[in-house]
């Protein structure tokens, strides 16, 4: 049972270009939604994250777009460099049981051609 | 800088072995937790742990069970691997009060055949 459905699977984007994956959920219990970025070889790490109350985050090159009423929210990375090359995740966060748990989207892998 | 250290990177056992990862964490985070990886599925939650000798199961916990005697060292066991069991396993850590951003280690990739 996937409760969060990330697409595309895969992204190629030009250097300069604008990467855009999205992500849609269907537990209105979720209240937390990061992204986190992958390099190969490495664990993911966090990149940026919002919550619901808010529709728009932006940090840097970075970011995260947020329709409460879709149930959907997207990544935009401007500007896209080869540095950018990863797998990014979308997750969704709620308290379950005795801590809080992050339920993952299936992936991206973006590439960035210079 | 913080850490989160899995004891192995790389890791090829035969079906039928008593498999044990290891996760060490230096942030004094009460949280953590193992995750399995695979290409196209992102990332499983296996089980969870919130303080000492405190385990949940999470989404995918058949075949495996945890062990945390010390706050920072959070063991994933497989009783008996098998080939599906092959994956990339993840450890993460979290406080519980600082805003919901796991920690992850670096991840071991095993493989059962």
């Amino acid at each position: 049972q996937q409760q969060v459905k990330q697409s595309p699977q895969s992204l190629i984007v030009q250097k300069g270009g604008i990467s855009i994956i999205n992500c849609a959920y269907e537990n209105t219990a979720f209240d937390y939604f990061p992204w986190y970025q992958q390099f190969p070889g490495k664990g993911p790490a966090l990149l940026i994250a919002i919550r619901p109350d808010v529709s728009e985050k932006k940090e840097g090159r970075f970011t995260i777009s947020f329709n409460k009423s879709a149930k959907q929210f997207s990544l935009h990375i401007m500007d896209s460099q080869p540095g950018d090359s990863a797998t990014y995740f979308c997750a969704a966060s709620m308290v379950g049981g005795s801590a809080r748990q992050l339920t993952f989207g299936s992936g991206t892998q973006l590439t960035v051609l210079p | 800088d913080v850490k989160v250290t899995q004891s192995s990177r790389y890791l090829v056992k035969r079906t039928g072995e008593k498999v044990f990862l290891e996760c060490v964490q230096d942030m004094d985070h009460e949280n953590m937790f193992w995750y399995r990886q695979d290409p196209g599925l992102g990332l499983r939650l296996i089980y969870f742990s919130y303080d000492v000798k405190m385990k949940e199961k999470g989404d995918i916990p058949e075949g495996y069970s945890v062990s945390r005697e010390k706050k920072e060292r959070f063991s994933l066991i497989l009783e008996s691997a098998s080939t599906n069991q092959t994956s990339m396993y993840l450890c993460a850590s979290e406080h519980p009060r600082t805003g919901f951003g796991y920690t992850f280690g670096s991840g071991t990739r095993l493989t059962v055949v």
